[in-house]
């Protein structure tokens, strides 16, 4: 089972790039890494998802160096909507599907 | 609208009294997970199933059980309730495993006094 490791919390000023890290060391060859958002009160919501280098959507952009044991979520010019839990997830498409989501990252977006 | 729905939405209940929160998805996804989320813990999975009659533990299954006898219906049900599961918790679908992209639901706020 992969953990993931990220930092409790984090502040950044409103109109900022905001770069989340997360640690996997035990990632395996055939995991890929997912990034949630979460509101308070909310369920989880699906930002990114990628396996090697670097992912961009219209929201976000994922980047995963070679060894693939660490990623960083980048969110471009955040704004006060941005404040949010972001978890970091470790797994496989097909086998065992235990997953681990950690305890995410606290980011407080400040006027 | 392609949605998760939970059901209820908040539940204060007594030690031992069993209940049930109901899962329900609509849009034919084979994975179905249950999580409970803690102040400080993160998220937790408590059980999965991959397909109709196929569960199988996360990581803190005690004191829960689940059925999937039918596709879109995944029921988290606690038989004796005690107080530390009072918790928030979350059921999530998905159209191939937990890995891919998860629909998580509006969550169920149980009490347990």
């Amino acid at each position: 089972l992969a953990k993931t490791t990220q930092p409790i919390s984090m502040d950044s000023y409103e109109g900022q790039e905001v770069n989340i890290t997360c640690s996997h060391n035990n990632i395996a060859t055939n995991d890929y890494i997912t990034w949630y958002q979460q509101f308070p009160s909310q369920g989880p919501r699906f930002i990114i998802q990628g396996y090697k280098t670097k992912v961009t959507n219209e929201v976000a952009s994922l980047f995963i160096p070679a060894d693939r044991k660490s990623s960083t979520l980048s969110l471009p010019r955040v704004s006060l909507s941005d404040t949010a839990v972001y978890y970091c997830l470790v797994g496989r498409f097909y086998g065992n599907n235990r997953l681990a989501f950690g305890k995410g990252n606290q980011v407080v977006v400040i006027p | 609208e392609a949605q998760v729905t939970q059901n209820p939405r908040y539940l204060i209940t007594v030690t031992g009294k069993k209940l049930t929160v109901t899962c329900s998805q609509n849009m034919n996804h084979e994975y179905m997970s249950w999580y409970r989320q803690d102040p400080g813990l993160g998220l937790r999975q408590i059980y999965y199933s991959m397909n109709v009659e196929v569960t199988d533990k996360g990581d803190v299954p005690e004191g829960y059980k689940v059925s999937r006898k039918e596709k879109r219906n995944f029921p988290l049900i606690l038989e004796s309730p005690s107080p530390n599961q009072t918790s928030l918790y979350f059921c999530a679908s998905s159209s191939r495993t937990g890995a891919y992209e998860q629909y998580f639901g509006p969550g169920t706020r149980l009490t347990v006094t």
